[in-house]
């Protein structure tokens, strides 16, 4: 079946970065893209950025340009986010999710619990 | 960026009774393809959003037929003709045809 597994949980110092992957399993990878979705504690859903698996083209959250990069490794089946220069308010859940079309995501990862604390 | 609103933002709901959520874009959802892009996911308690609805009114695979959608342009409707213990947790809907996808603030579903 369709999974997707993410990395384990991190704590990060104020201006450090942050790398989550996400391996994908059960179906071709290279066929759709990956969104990256996170969730501050208590708070709802807010749409990163998503990249195709098929060519590396992405599209960034405005407000994160320049401090996210998200990228794939079509031999492993992986994809990476990494937001640099971190803040306490990017303390949150971080998804990923198949987008299999016009942002449509089907299937989701377990999430990825970043802290940011000095 | 389009705002999603939703009403309620909290529903409690005996067992055996309706639900319904409302969601209104500040932009049409409706695609020069035709489509409507307009998604509902539902995160229960601890777990990641899984997606119910997508493109208003089709039930992803596995999603009982208890749930359903409808609606258009900018106006949306989730109904739960038969609210089921399982059925808890927060209720998004989210729009997928202008970048970026922007959420709803969620609703809040609890068991009486």
């Amino acid at each position: 079946q369709v999974q997707l597994v993410q990395s384990g949980a991190e704590v990060k110092k104020p201006g450090a970065s942050v790398k989550v992957s996400c391996k994908a399993s059960g179906y071709t990878f290279t066929s759709y893209g990956i969104s990256w979705v996170r969730q501050a504690p208590g708070q709802g859903l807010e749409w990163m950025g998503w990249i195709s698996a098929y060519n590396g083209n992405t599209n960034y959250a405005q407000k994160l340009q320049g401090r996210v990069t998200m990228t794939t490794d079509t031999s492993t089946s992986t994809a990476y986010m990494e937001l640099r220069s971190l803040r306490s308010d990017d303390t949150a859940v971080y998804y990923c999710a198949r987008e299999i079309y016009s942002n449509n995501m089907d299937v989701w990862g377990k999430g990825t619990t970043v802290t940011v604390s000095s | 960026d389009i705002v999603m609103t939703q009403t309620p933002l909290s529903l409690s709901v005996t067992p055996g009774q309706p639900a319904s959520i409302s969601c209104k874009s500040s932009q049409s959802l409706l695609h020069s393809d035709g489509k409507t892009y307009l998604y509902w996911y539902l995160q229960k308690p601890g777990q990641s959003p899984q997606l119910l609805i997508y493109e208003v009114s089709s039930r992803f695979s596995g999603v009982p037929d208890r749930f359903s959608g409808s609606g258009s342009g900018t106006d949306f409707t989730l109904k739960i003709s038969r609210v089921e213990a399982e059925d808890v947790g927060v209720y998004y809907c989210m729009q997928g045809i202008h970048l970026p996808p922007t959420f709803g603030q969620g609703t809040k579903l609890e068991i009486k």
